[in-house]
């Protein structure tokens, strides 16, 4: 199993420029979620998803979109880039029946906003 | 979920056991404590989990108090790779719950 993967690992956007954060697992988890760390603070939920057709908003939600066509895709897109979202995101993870299990992050995604 | 508390940073010599506290007064009794770390701005790693038994594996042990409003992690021999932000979770196993994750407690480890 290759895991939770994103693309791109390093990404700079001009300010009002659109781009999609892509992230992919072969777990076959039904639960996936976008997060994003910005320095010295801790992860903030942006989105997640509990199956595929199924999203809905985290504590940060505003600036993206997401969608889950594919138990396996759940991409994160930013429709206009501002630079207050500079950060580094991380897409994660896990089973959500028979309790849930470990959540599964991947490397990150480092994207700067100019 | 309910919301717990960490301590911002904590030191550890190296070959000590390094105890992380977390304190979560407010957790139901179907919630269960979750720890994470992060190294180097690295994807969070699992840790270990517990309800209100004691569990060890080969990370970590992890002590929750018989009232459950607190808990500890215990890394055994510390070592330099260890350090890391250190994260604790409560949550219900299970079911659509959003995660979340606080600003955790800073280990370094010194040689």
């Amino acid at each position: 199993n290759a895991g939770v993967t994103q693309t791109p690992k390093f990404q700079v956007l001009k300010t009002g420029q659109s781009m999609t954060l892509q992230c992919a697992q072969d777990m076959n988890h039904e639960y996936m979620s976008w997060y994003r760390q910005d320095p010295g603070m801790g992860l903030r939920l942006i989105h997640y998803s509990v199956g595929a057709g199924i999203t809905d908003q985290g504590e940060v939600p505003n600036g993206y979109n997401v969608s889950r066509s594919t138990t396996e895709d759940f991409p994160l897109r930013l429709l206009s880039a501002a630079p207050s979202q500079t950060s580094v995101y991380f897409c994660a993870s896990s089973f959500t029946t028979g309790g849930w299990k470990t959540q599964y992050f991947g490397p990150g995604t480092r994207l700067l906003v100019l | 979920d309910a919301k717990t508390t960490q301590p911002p940073s904590m030191d550890c010599a190296e070959g000590r056991a390094a105890n992380l506290p977390c304190n979560h007064s407010t957790i139901s009794g179907n919630e269960y404590v979750y720890w994470y770390r992060q190294i180097h701005s690295q994807g969070p790693q699992y840790i270990i989990h517990g309800l209100k038994n004691n569990e060890t594996n080969e990370m970590a042990s992890l002590i929750i108090t018989e009232d459950r409003k607190s808990s500890t992690l215990i890394l055994p021999h510390a070592t330099l790779r260890d350090t890391a932000v250190y994260y604790c979770i409560v949550r219900v196993s299970g079911g659509y719950q959003k995660v979340t994750f606080g600003t955790g407690t800073k280990l370094q480890v010194i040689p």
